[in-house]
């Protein structure tokens, strides 16, 4: 098994642009959450799905960010328009059973 | 809604020496505590996990041990290595493994040579 996989792994991007995070869950597991994680405010849950359903979205910090799981091998977070406070490390993660599996992150740089 | 809290924010310790790391939590319902371990510029791993019908758990140098009454869970690592080096993060949900988590903010334990 691959693991979590997350894409692209860097980010670099300018203001105002729109930006795409994806993710792909290990197979099987049917719960998946977006974090995300800045010196300042540690981890965050952004939102998180159940069987491609949204459960809880009420981490999305504002209206230009949105999530979507179209199936159950597929997410997306979408910023747009994109911040420099966006700035920071994007963890997709994964769970069936116990504990969760995070992918390797995207870090996402605005300027 | 759930905070998770650790303390203290750094520890360091000799290379050897036993590491105790604390976090209290607030919300009675919580019955999942994991321990993920991050290391500098990767992604945060499951280390180990207690539920609430258990007091202790321990796998190896590591132990976790839980007191439901004070609100409050505690990471063992003994005999630590540099490779211990990481930031810890404890974390609480209600409904058990698959719900969400609240994470604490961290800490970042060094172990000296």
């Amino acid at each position: 098994d691959a693991g979590v996989i997350q894409s692209p792994r860097h980010e670099v991007t300018e203001m105002g642009q729109e930006v795409t995070l994806r993710c792909k869950p290990i197979s099987g597991h049917d719960y998946l959450f977006w974090y995300r994680q800045t010196m300042m405010r540690g981890l965050e849950l952004l939102i998180y799905f159940n069987n491609n359903v949204p459960i809880d979205d009420s981490g999305m910090p504002e209206d230009r960010f949105s999530a979507k799981m179209p199936n159950a091998s597929f997410s997306t977070l979408k910023i747009q328009p994109s911040e420099p406070r966006d700035s920071a490390v994007y963890f997709c993660a994964s769970s069936w059973g116990s504990g969760y599996t995070f992918g390797s992150g995207t870090r996402l740089t605005v300027v | 809604g759930e905070n998770v809290e650790q303390h203290p924010s750094t520890l360091s310790v000799q290379e050897g020496d036993s590491a105790v790391i604390k976090c209290t939590y607030s919300d009675s319902a919580s019955n999942y505590f994991p321990w993920y371990k991050q290391e500098l510029g990767k992604r945060p791993q499951l280390i180990i996990d207690i539920r609430s019908n258990v007091g202790e758990k321990k796998d190896q140098r590591i132990a976790v041990t839980l007191n439901k009454t004070a609100k409050h869970f505690s990471l063992h690592i003994t005999e630590t290595q540099p490779e211990d080096s990481a930031v810890y993060f404890c974390a609480a949900s209600q409904t058990g493994a698959n719900s969400k988590l609240t994470f604490g903010k961290g800490i970042t334990l060094s172990v000296r040579p």
